[in-house]
This record gives C-alpha cells, sequence and structure tokens, in this order.
C-alpha cells in the first residue's frame, strides 16, 4: 500500500519555541493532505486540509497563524506550530489520498507526539 | 454539522469471541466510509472502506456493513485475539472531509 512518511515522531519543545512537523507521501504525489490533532482518548480533530500549490483550508476555530501549514510540493506538506504553549501539546497526525479518495482508503503518517513545557 | 459516535467507548473481553463495535453518523449524505486500527502512540491502519453504494466489505476476521439510510455501521470481529486489542475508529468522507467518531476501545486478553 501507498506509504506515508511523518517526522519526527516525538518533540519535547520549551514554551514560545517553534516546531516543524514534515508529512511526505513516499511513494505517490499527493496534491492533498489532511493535518488531525489528537488529544490524549479523544478521537481525531481535522485541523486542516493542505492543498500543492495553495493556501490551506483551516477547520473553524484552527488559528491559521499558529499553524503555518505549506504543501510546496506534491509529496511534502509541513505543519508549523508557532510559539508553542503547554496546551497544544497533541498528538499530531497527517494523512494523505492517494488519488480518487471516495474510492480508496486513506493512508496517514505514524504520527508526531508533541510536549510543550 | 456531520457527527460520529461510536459504542461502546471501551470494551474488555477473553479471547475467541465474537464481538461487535457500532458507529453510527447523523448525516446519511456520505461517499465512504472506513474503519481503522489504531495503536497506542501509533498512526492509523485502514481495516476496511465500505463505498455508499454498498452494503457490507469483509477482511479475513472482520466484516464491516454499512446502512447508510438509518446512518449506521458495524464491524463485527469474529473469534477475537489478543493481538486485536487496540482503539477502532470509524471514519465518514462526506464533502471534501474524512470524520472521525469517537473511537472504541479494545481490549482482547487470554
Amino acid at each position: 500500500g501507498a506509504v506515508v512518511s511523518q517526522h519526527p515522531s516525538w518533540v519535547i519543545c520549551k514554551s514560545g519555541t517553534s516546531v516543524k512537523i514534515e508529512c511526505r507521501s513516499l511513494d505517490f504525489q499527493a496534491t492533498t493532505m489532511f493535518w488531525y490533532r489528537q488529544f490524549p482518548k479523544q478521537s481525531l480533530m481535522l485541523m486542516a486540509t493542505s492543498n500543492e500549490g495553495s493556501k490551506a483550508t483551516y477547520e473553524q476555530g484552527v488559528e491559521k497563524d499558529k499553524f503555518l501549514i505549506n504543501h510546496a510540493s506534491l509529496t511534502l506538506s509541513t505543519l508549523t506550530v508557532t510559539s508553542a504553549h503547554p496546551e497544544d501539546s497533541s498528538f499530531y497526525i497527517c494523512s494523505a489520498p492517494t488519488g480518487d479518495y471516495i474510492n480508496e482508503k486513506l493512508f496517514f503518517g505514524s504520527g508526531t507526539q508533541l510536549s510543550v513545557l | 454539522k456531520q457527527e460520529v459516535t461510536q459504542i461502546p467507548a471501551a470494551l474488555s473481553v477473553p479471547e475467541g469471541e465474537n464481538l461487535v463495535l457500532n458507529c453510527s453518523f447523523t448525516d446519511s449524505a456520505i461517499y465512504n466510509l472506513q474503519w481503522f486500527r489504531q495503536d497506542p502512540g501509533k498512526g492509523l491502519t485502514s481495516l476496511l472502506l465500505i463505498q455508499s453504494s454498498q452494503r457490507e466489505q469483509t477482511s479475513g476476521r472482520l466484516n464491516a456493513s454499512l446502512d447508510k439510510s438509518s446512518g449506521r455501521s458495524t464491524l463485527y470481529i469474529a473469534a477475537s485475539q489478543p493481538g486485536d486489542s487496540a482503539t477502532y475508529l470509524c471514519a465518514v468522507y462526506n464533502t471534501d472531509k474524512l470524520i472521525f467518531g469517537t473511537g472504541t476501545r479494545l481490549q482482547v486478553f487470554p
């Protein structure tokens, strides 16, 4: 099956710093990627849809200036958590459809556990 | 707004039992429904995808059914094993988003 690689797997940072998370589609091109956030024992919440070559679409309540998304190529999307605070600590996970995502499975990265001290 | 609910929230059973996990959604205008497995601290593994025109899909010991009109899907796990222990998530695709359910945490003990 298709492979989506996410890096880093975990990161610990000080409050006020910025953290970048990368999501790569290894064996296919992804014009769209999705970014989710998951708090402990909760389900995945869609944060934004990343679109190659254009601005990301953010879900209601997600601060676009805090969660910067860049989708500069067909195989790479990045999420930057700017000026991170402890409440941003969460599990972040990306996913990408391989094409006709209506009919095909969605593949996910392995996730990034962010801990802000 | 699409809302996806799963029951039970948690389930603990001895191995060998046949299991039923339930998923319900409020907006029946979906393109497909998918079931995922998530191990602690890990990403998601896609288990089954049911297109909106389909009624069920099977893979090994897993069988998922879909009743779009009533907004329900069921995941059957036959002859459960300790290795099946994980969180199971259903997700529905409508418009251009995949919306996840609340999840069922399953523990199968020897």
